[in-house]
């Protein structure tokens, strides 16, 4: 078992509050990402870091921000949270060849 | 472009059977293929990772198979239990790092029935 984790696990919050979602991991890996997935769908890279200070913004555009302070954290964040926001949001880490996902965070804004 | 299709979209059989998944790619250049299994609400979790040069690959009851000649994959599951019900998602990397740029499949939807 991978040691990422995300908290919270769920989420259901009203539209225009600021929300943080939090990722962090144990491993020491400098890679970190951020994917969207919506039901019966792939997954969408929404944010990568390749290590601290350093972030990218992905494939998918997305409204939501990163930072990376520290090497073990990669918290994401909504200044206003709208109802299109509502999806699996899923944080990830990686070695060398391997990559390691959290358990996700299942969001609904109302 | 680069894409990774997978079929069937969803399956179902019965508990003791056995069941292959599909995996077709147009990823360029290649540099290894990964098979993940996703609970419902869970992040996926790594089930096999094959390079280039890798025919085929097992972990306990699964055996995924590429041929990269003809960007084809499959993921077998022998003796299916009710714990393996989960989506099964194809991930091809391509050799722009170390790690790559993944390309996700949208998933196989399995269900095993008692």
């Amino acid at each position: 078992e991978a040691d990422i984790y995300q908290t919270p696990r769920y989420l259901v919050i009203g539209t225009g509050k600021k929300i943080t979602l939090e990722c962090s991991q144990t491993m020491g890996h400098d890679k970190m990402y951020w994917y969207q997935q919506d039901p019966g769908m792939e997954l969408h890279l929404i944010h990568y870091s390749y290590g601290v200070n350093s972030t990218e913004k992905g494939d998918l555009s997305s409204e939501s921000t990163v930072s990376r302070i520290r090497t073990e954290h990669f918290p994401l964040t909504l200044e206003s949270a709208r109802p299109s926001h509502t999806s699996q949001y899923l944080c990830a880490s990686s070695g060398r060849y391997e990559q390691y996902f959290g358990p996700g965070t299942r969001l609904t804004v109302t | 472009k680069n894409q990774v299709e997978q079929s069937p979209q969803s399956l179902i059989i019965l508990e003791g059977k056995n069941c292959t998944l599909q995996c077709n790619y147009t990823v360029s250049p290649f540099s290894n293929l990964r098979w993940y299994k996703q609970d419902t609400g869970r992040g996926p979790v790594s089930l096999t990772i094959m390079t280039f040069s890798e025919n085929t690959k097992s972990n306990g009851r699964y055996t995924a198979t590429l041929d990269a000649d003809t960007k084809q994959s499959s993921l077998h599951i022998t003796a299916s239990q009710l714990s393996d019900s989960a989506s099964y998602i194809c991930v091809v990397s391509d050799r722009g790092s170390t790690l790559g740029r993944l390309y996700f499949g949208r998933g196989t939807q399995l269900t095993v029935w008692p």
